[in-house]
């Protein structure tokens, strides 16, 4: 099993310019979860999947979306990139029977 | 919300030292309690959990023990080695709106184990 993975793993963008970041998971967990961290401030949920086809707002959700329209996998979008959006960003999933979340190897996005 | 504290880094050890990472918590009701670690340039790896009061989760001869009268669920390890460097978190996993659940999480504390 790859358990969670991340794709890129580093990204450059512009001010203004849009991404999708891609999670997937080969565990057939039921919920999914994007976080950002940054320094000192440990991981900030940004936004949640309890299923296939459902998307949650977490802590820190302006200026993304998401989408869930596989079980295994969920994207996670910037539609107009902002410096204050740097930052690495894990994708984690749980399954249903445990709360403990498995993390991917996270994306380094640098916006200038 | 519940939050969670842990102490602040980095701590510096000599391989072989007593380590202790300090957290306290707070929420309402009896949330599960983790600790993660994340080696340079990875993600984050469950180390260890507790599930309820008293409980003790244990790993890789790392310790933890869910106090619920003191709110605190502080990391220890007897002996460290090198390749204990790493970020440890601590976090708790607490309910939120439309299912599921959520972890918070400290703000990390960097270990560096010196020879």
């Amino acid at each position: 099993n790859a358990g969670v993975t991340q794709t890129p793993k580093f990204r450059v963008l512009k001010t203004g310019q849009s991404m999708t970041l891609l999670c997937a998971q080969d565990m057939n967990h039921e919920y999914m979860y994007w976080y950002r961290q940054d320094p000192g401030m440990g991981l900030r949920l940004i936004h949640y999947s309890v299923g296939e086809g459902t998307t949650a707002k977490g802590e820190v959700p302006d200026g993304y979306n998401v989408s869930r329209l596989k079980k295994q996998n969920f994207l996670l979008g910037l539609e107009s990139a902002a410096p204050s959006q740097t930052s690495v960003y894990f994708c984690a999933s749980r399954p249903i029977i445990s709360y403990e979340q498995y993390f991917g190897p996270g994306t380094r996005l640098t916006v200038t | 919300g519940d939050s969670v504290t842990q102490m602040e880094g980095p701590v510096t050890l000599s391989e072989e030292a007593f380590l202790t990472i300090n957290c306290t918590y707070t929420a309402t009701g009896y949330p599960s309690l983790f600790w993660y670690v994340q080696y340079p340039g990875e993600g984050l790896q469950l180390l260890l959990k507790a599930t309820k009061a008293d409980d003790k989760g244990s790993n890789k001869g790392f310790e933890a023990t869910y106090r619920k009268e003191t709110t605190s669920f502080h990391l220890e390890k007897g002996s460290v080695q090198v390749s204990d460097s790493a970020v440890y978190f601590c976090a708790l996993s607490e309910s939120i709106t439309g299912g599921g659940n959520k972890l918070t999480f400290g703000t990390g504390t960097q270990l560096k184990v010196e020879l």
